[in-house]
């Protein structure tokens, strides 16, 4: 069974670097075709995705934070590591890592997502 | 970036309605579009990829179409379960794209 479960801080202070951790059962980030995104939803608001690794270390990020973001790989712990740089209250929202696989002609959505993790961000 | 044009924002019907709900892409995507449904406090749950393609454990009466780049969720009867938001979800090209929304409400 294929399980995903966010963890990290629930309050950081504006500038400060958000670290969080996607530890991932039932699967492997080693294994071909498989990749894991990280996805945020602000309070009352939609979703935004924000970044994706795969399983040969191919990373894909939101242009619009892609200068605050860092995903990376942790094969021999099973995580995945998403880092958000100078952190702002507008950030404040619940962070979802969730799982995708290839298809015949690229990688399909999102079929198994964390629980999520809330983070504020506030002074 | 591609748009996903949700519509509508908020949606009012009964059990045993049958809804549509209409995500529209800026540009071509091809078939690869996902619909999620979420209620309050949980995470998103893959209903349909690839467009129409329901996943595994997903009740018949969901269905999803394209036409273009129009795409449409249907809940053919519904059940007091489906009452929930429901986002549509562009995975063609990056930077990924979700649409707004949509909020079905009990009449």
């Amino acid at each position: 069974q294929i399980t995903l479960k966010e963890s990290g801080p629930t309050l950081v202070k504006p500038t400060q670097t958000l670290t969080l951790t996607c530890t991932l059962s039932g699967f492997s980030l080693s294994t071909s075709g498989v990749g894991v995104g990280w996805i945020r939803q602000p309070p009352g608001k939609a979703l935004e995705w924000l970044a994706l690794i795969y399983w040969d270390d191919d990373k894909r990020y939101s242009p619009s934070l892609q200068s605050r973001l860092t995903i990376t790989k942790d094969t021999s712990e099973n995580q995945v590591v998403l880092t958000m740089t100078n952190m702002d209250p507008v950030d404040t929202g619940t962070y979802y890592c969730a799982h995708a696989t290839y298809a015949s002609s690229g990688y399909d959505a999102f079929d198994i997502w964390g629980q999520g993790t809330m983070v504020s961000v506030s002074s | 970036d591609i748009q996903m044009t949700q519509s509508p924002a908020t949606l009012s019907a009964s059990v045993g309605d049958r809804v549509t709900i209409t995500c529209r892409a800026s540009q071509s995507i091809s078939s690869w579009l996902a619909w999620y449904q979420q209620k309050p406090g949980t995470a998103p749950k893959l209903l349909i990829y690839r467009a129409s393609t329901l996943e595994s454990g997903v009740p018949s009466r969901f269905s999803g179409s394209r036409s273009g780049t129009e795409f449409t969720l249907t809940i053919s009867s519904l059940q007091p379960d489906d009452f929930a938001t429901y986002y549509c979800q562009q995975y063609n090209s990056y930077p990924y794209t979700f649409g707004q929304g949509t909020k079905l409400e009990i009449k």
